[in-house]
């Protein structure tokens, strides 16, 4: 089975500052690894996922992640965030194969932008 | 355009009725899923189908029924309201094959109170 840490339940930043949100994963296969955002009130969004090759992962919105296979983490990152990044962020995990392909999340991390 | 899309938005049962969520995709995924998401815990994975006619359990399945009888279509039934069930409830939708486009599509909730 997998299993997701995120390290942080709220982040608060001010704007135009850096952020990293830093999530941890476990499992004994092989994983694709993902990015949600979810604005209040509504569904989850995907940012942007790692399947294979470059470890260095671009997403919308100007988020990055970076896959560490050694150190089995995924953080997300932004050099200068705005007001509008506010939101809840899951990281989740999945098995690479087979075709039962569930996620697993992260408990969540609470991004707050401060003027 | 319509994605995935869930009905009701809003829901308040009595302990003890029982009600259907409904979950409707036009994508052609042959994977569709049900989350409860409880603060602090993220998204946990109540079922699962892989395609019509077969479905199976996830982390928290007690207390909920499903069906696939179309691709399009994979309701959730509460079979007697309890207020644990108190939660807001998404569904998701995935291809099972062609792992480059592989991400979840997520409704947009429904928000369910048990009293």
């Amino acid at each position: 089975a997998q299993s997701v840490t995120q390290l942080d339940s709220q982040v608060p930043v001010f704007e135009e500052a850096p952020v990293e949100l830093r999530c941890n994963y476990s499992s004994s296969v092989s994983v694709y690894l993902f990015w949600y955002v979810q604005y209040p009130n509504q569904g989850l969004q995907l940012l942007l996922k790692y399947l294979s090759g470059s470890t260095l992962v671009k997403g919308i919105n100007g988020f990055e992640a970076e896959f560490n296979k050694s150190q089995t983490s995924f953080h997300l990152r932004k050099p200068s965030v705005h007001i509008s990044d506010t939101a809840e962020y899951f990281c989740a995990v999945s098995v690479s194969s087979g075709s039962a392909r569930q996620l697993t999340f992260g408990s969540g991390t609470q991004l707050t932008v401060l003027p | 355009n319509a994605g995935v899309t869930q009905t009701p938005k809003f829901q308040v049962l009595k302990t003890g009725q029982s009600m259907t969520l409904q979950c409707a995709q036009d994508m052609n995924h042959e994977y569709m899923s049900w989350y409860r998401q409880d603060p602090g815990m993220g998204l946990r994975l109540i079922h699962y189908s892989v395609g019509a006619g077969i479905t199976d359990q996830g982390e928290v399945p007690n207390g909920y029924n499903v069906s696939r009888s179309t691709t399009e279509d994979f309701p959730l039934r509460l079979l007697s309201a309890a207020p644990s069930q108190t939660s807001v409830y998404f569904c998701a939708s995935s291809y099972s094959g062609d792992s480059a486009s592989y991400g979840y599509t997520f409704g947009s909730g429904t928000r369910l109170t048990v009293v």
